[in-house]
């Protein structure tokens, strides 16, 4: 069951830009995460809000969580080319939080 | 750092092969899972283990099967492989506390010829 909905699928935009990631999800959840996957890798976490958080930061990385509307963004500032990879986030439900379910992910593509 | 360790990067099956794909992690964590990921469909969790021997089958099961006899080790097994179970294979574990984020290996890429 795809829980988390990304837009856009994919983003290209110049080194130095902001990129914005938006998460979109269904039902009730008990936290949010997003996770980036270089090519033919594993995905890498990096960051996690809880439902009951707004707003959290993590060096260049933003994100924020809006539970009456059900959706989430990511925000990369200045980006840079090594940002260049697929991101997704992942709902966690209320009742077996450790069952993550994940979206298609967001393609970013970093030109330098 | 938590290393997860997938046994094979790249991996070349004919159909009706048996097919184990191995997962050992090392930080003692209780919940072990393996996803599957295709393009235009995300991950889809298989199947996944909160305790050896225990396990609890995910979104998409069907013609997988899996084994925990040691904590550490998690196995996802294709009893009769089919073409279309041609995948990237993504195992990841974490500790049991409710907010914990997952540690994912590097995937085994898959193909059933």
């Amino acid at each position: 069951s795809q829980q988390g909905e990304e837009d856009p699928q994919a983003l290209s935009i110049q080194e130095g830009e902001n990129a914005t990631m938006n998460c979109s999800y269904k039902t009730s959840i008990n936290n949010l995460q997003w996770y980036r996957q270089n090519s033919g890798r594993g995905l890498v976490h990096l960051i996690l809000i809880r439902s009951n958080e707004r707003e959290k930061h993590s060096g260049r990385l933003r994100v924020t969580l809006d539970t009456s509307k059900k959706s989430s963004s990511l925000l990369i500032t200045a980006s840079r080319a090594a940002d260049t990879a697929s991101y997704f986030c992942a709902t966690a439900p209320p009742q077996g939080a450790q069952k993550l379910v994940f979206g298609q992910g967001t393609r970013l593509t970093i030109n330098p | 750092d938590v290393k997860v360790t997938q046994s094979s990067r790249y991996l070349v099956k004919r159909t009706g092969e048996k097919v184990f794909l191995e997962c050992v992690q090392d930080m003692d964590h209780e919940n072990m899972f393996w996803y599957r990921q295709d393009p235009g469909l995300g991950l889809r969790l298989i199947y996944f283990s909160y305790d050896v021997k225990m396990k609890e089958k995910g979104d998409i099961p069907e013609g997988y099967s899996v084994s925990r006899e040691k904590k550490e080790r998690f196995s996802l097994i294709l009893e009769s492989a089919s073409t279309n179970q041609t995948s990237m294979y993504l195992c990841a574990s974490t500790s049991p506390t409710g907010a914990s984020p997952l540690h994912f290996g590097n995937g085994t890429r898959l193909t059933v010829t």
